[in-house]
């Protein structure tokens, strides 16, 4: 098993201003996930972060807007930049799904006023 | 990854066994069958996986149809606590990403 943490549990924002969120795991991991969950609705994977390289980003996502640091194997950050209010959601960072089993933190729940 | 098909809602009674259907009509040979489930204001919970066979743990059962089409997942004494989203995945066994559909929205009811 492994045990995710994340920074901040929630936070607001202004529009226009970016959010860093950090992701801990008490476990060292080849690759760690961030999802998105827009109010209402299913997860929807950003990027696969990488130790060492650049994280791969799905359709629809870009470096620009979600730039994603994995300075080591037991912690990555998402930045959300330029926020505006279609950002609000709630941000997930996850390991390990190559195992069988995935592992998610609590989530960020962020709100862009 | 296969396209799994849920319902969007259920309800059962506390005490009861809860099932909970997928269509995974286009699953390949290779792709396992996971089920996750979300509690209101956390992050998804893994539940329960198989290939081909029927599975049982601590926390449910899992039912294949002999031709992988459909699974069912079982909770046989649902309790308030289950009440969340289910979330029915179809996926080759060691690919690293998980594609969420949109889930069937399990109540509970006292």
């Amino acid at each position: 098993s492994a045990v995710i943490s994340q920074k901040p549990s929630r936070d607001i924002c202004q529009r226009g201003t970016s959010l860093t969120i950090q992701c801990q795991v008490d476990s060292q991991v080849t690759m760690m996930f961030w999802y998105r969950q827009q109010p209402g609705q299913s997860l929807t994977l950003i990027a696969t972060a990488n130790q060492g390289s650049e994280a791969t980003y799905e359709s629809g996502f870009v470096i620009d807007k979600f730039p994603i640091s994995r300075p080591n194997l037991t912690f990555s950050t998402l930045t959300v930049s330029n926020m505006s209010p279609e950002d609000s959601s709630i941000y997930l960072c996850s390991v390990g799904p190559g195992t069988g089993k995935a592992f998610f933190g609590q989530g960020t729940r962020l709100t862009v006023v | 990854d296969a396209k799994t098909t849920q319902p969007p809602s259920m309800d059962c009674a506390e005490g009861r066994a809860a099932n909970l259907p997928c269509n995974h009509s286009t699953i390949s040979g290779n792709e396992y069958v996971y089920w996750y489930r979300q509690i209101h204001s956390q992050g998804p919970q893994y539940i329960i996986h198989g290939l081909k066979n029927n599975e049982t743990n601590e926390m449910a059962s899992l039912i294949i149809t002999e031709d992988r089409k459909s699974s069912t997942l079982i909770l046989p004494h649902a309790t308030l606590r289950d009440t969340a989203v289910y979330y029915c995945i179809v996926r080759v066994e060691g690919a690293q990403k998980l594609v969420f559909g949109q889930g069937t929205r399990l109540t509970i009811n006292p």
